[in-house]
């Protein structure tokens, strides 16, 4: 089963930030919190990912609770071109599955 | 700049052949996976492999088996396709390490009539 958890949908105003949720409640302390999109009919697309630390890129920012138990992805400015479903993963060490959930389908609307 | 490589973007297939989905990495990666996508399924994981001639079931094994003889090749078998195998399917590979981030193929459209 997927760690995580996150709404099936959202929708954000063209230019304003999105903010996407996820919840990942059994994260073990050495587990890297990713986030993938993928783009109608292509393969998902690597954003970020962390630990602990907030970080940022160029794409995305990724805030993580202190407890680690839910973060938040952040699209700054969002455009039309970020419609996809985001995916949040709790990536496993060593050689174990990666177990995608149903993700969140954002629509971002001009 | 291509990481992960699918053999075909899309495949026409009759009922009950033998269908070879092939995927090739170029960055050495240990972990190598196959997963299909349909429609309000999201991703499910078929099976990976975590070195050459190793692997474990996903979630969906049934009907498929994979081959993985060389460290940069992992192949999808469906040994007598069936039309419910109709789908979209995806390879990806990465390291063990939790610190760095899977790839992805652009995917295989596969049609079983």
């Amino acid at each position: 089963d997927a760690k995580t958890t996150q709404p099936p949908s959202m929708d954000c105003a063209e230019g304003r930030a999105a903010n996407l949720p996820c919840n990942h409640s059994t994260i073990s302390g050495n587990e890297y919190v990713y986030w993938y999109r993928q783009i109608h009919s292509q393969g998902p697309q690597y954003i970020i990912h962390g630990l602990k630390n907030n970080e940022t890129n160029e794409m995305a920012s990724l805030i993580i609770t202190e407890d680690r138990k839910s973060s938040t992805l952040i699209l700054p400015h969002a455009t039309l071109r970020d419609t996809a479903v985001y995916y949040c993963i709790v990536r496993p060490l060593g050689y174990d599955k990666v177990i995608f959930g149903p993700g969140t389908s954002l629509s971002v609307i001009p | 700049d291509v990481k992960v490589t699918q053999s075909s973007r899309y495949l026409v297939k009759r009922t009950g052949e033998k269908v070879f989905l092939e995927c090739v990495q170029d960055m050495d990666h240990e972990n190598m996976f196959w997963y299909r996508q349909d429609p309000g399924l999201g991703l499910r994981l078929i099976y990976f492999s975590y070195d050459v001639k190793m692997k474990e079931k996903g979630d969906i094994p049934e009907g498929y088996s994979v081959s993985r003889e060389k460290k940069e090749r992992f192949s999808l078998i469906l040994e007598s396709a069936s039309t419910n195998q109709t789908s979209m399917y995806l390879c990806a590979s990465s390291t063990p390490e939790g610190y760095t981030e899977a790839f992805f193929g652009q995917g295989t459209r596969l049609t079983v009539v």
